[in-house]
């Protein structure tokens, strides 16, 4: 069983300052996701990885695979960023309807 | 952008009683799932379902819980003697295809069992 953990837990920043989000996981997947959760509660599904590293506007996600490790970052990152980011893992089951794996979570604040 | 629609947005129910929270999922996608989230705990995997079937469950998904897509397109998840426990944020999410492509998940509804 795959255990997907997140760290830090809680973060707080400054307007325009870089933010990493660091995820591992212990076992082999087969694609690895980042998540965004607001406080309504609502998930929106930002990246999904399997190798490399990806880029959508002010966000980068990278994943290494030798070390089970990603990472998401945010540049320039702004009060909108607010929300909890959450890394969640698929593992490989030989299927295409794997659940995920989802670790805590990450509480970002991003202050003015 | 297609959408997974969740109904309702919130549901009481008294402890015992049966609930069925329903999830209308993107139209062409064809892999569908549900998970639950208690309050300030990680989201949890409850089942997949693929080909009008269950292709995964979770220890979680136990005899009270079924799924069911009645119609081909509301992709149900019927709790049949709620407990306090399950009071829970429940997420539908549904993907188009196995492996390349990521989720798309509904606003939830959040269930309060009393």
């Amino acid at each position: 069983k795959n255990e997907v953990e997140q760290s830090p837990q809680n973060l707080t920043a400054q307007e325009g300052e870089f933010i990493t989000i660091n995820c591992s996981y212990s076992v082999g997947i087969s694609a690895l996701h980042w998540l965004q959760q607001h406080p309504g509660g609502g998930i929106v599904s930002l990246f999904m990885l399997s190798s490399g590293k990806k880029k959508h506007g002010r966000l980068i996600a990278t994943i290494n695979i030798q070390e089970k490790h990603s990472s998401l970052h945010i540049t320039a990152s702004h009060p909108r960023d607010s929300a909890v980011y959450i890394c969640a893992a698929t593992s490989y089951s030989g299927g295409g309807a794997d659940g995920l794996t989802f670790g805590k979570g990450t509480h970002l604040i991003i202050q003015p | 952008e297609p959408e997974v629609t969740q109904t309702p947005s919130h549901q009481v129910t008294q402890m015992g009683q049966e609930v069925i929270l329903r999830c209308v999922p993107i139209s062409n996608h064809l892999y569908f799932y549900w998970y639950r989230q208690i309050l300030g705990q990680k989201v949890e995997f409850l089942v997949s379902f693929y080909n009008n079937e269950i292709s995964e469950k979770s220890e979680i998904f136990d005899d009270q819980f079924s799924v069911e897509r009645p119609d081909g397109s509301n992709f149900t998840l019927k709790i049949r003697s709620t407990k306090l426990e399950d009071s829970a944020m429940y997420f539908c999410a549904s993907k188009e295809w196995a492996k390349d492509y990521g989720y798309t998940f509904g606003s939830g509804t959040r269930l309060t069992v009393v």
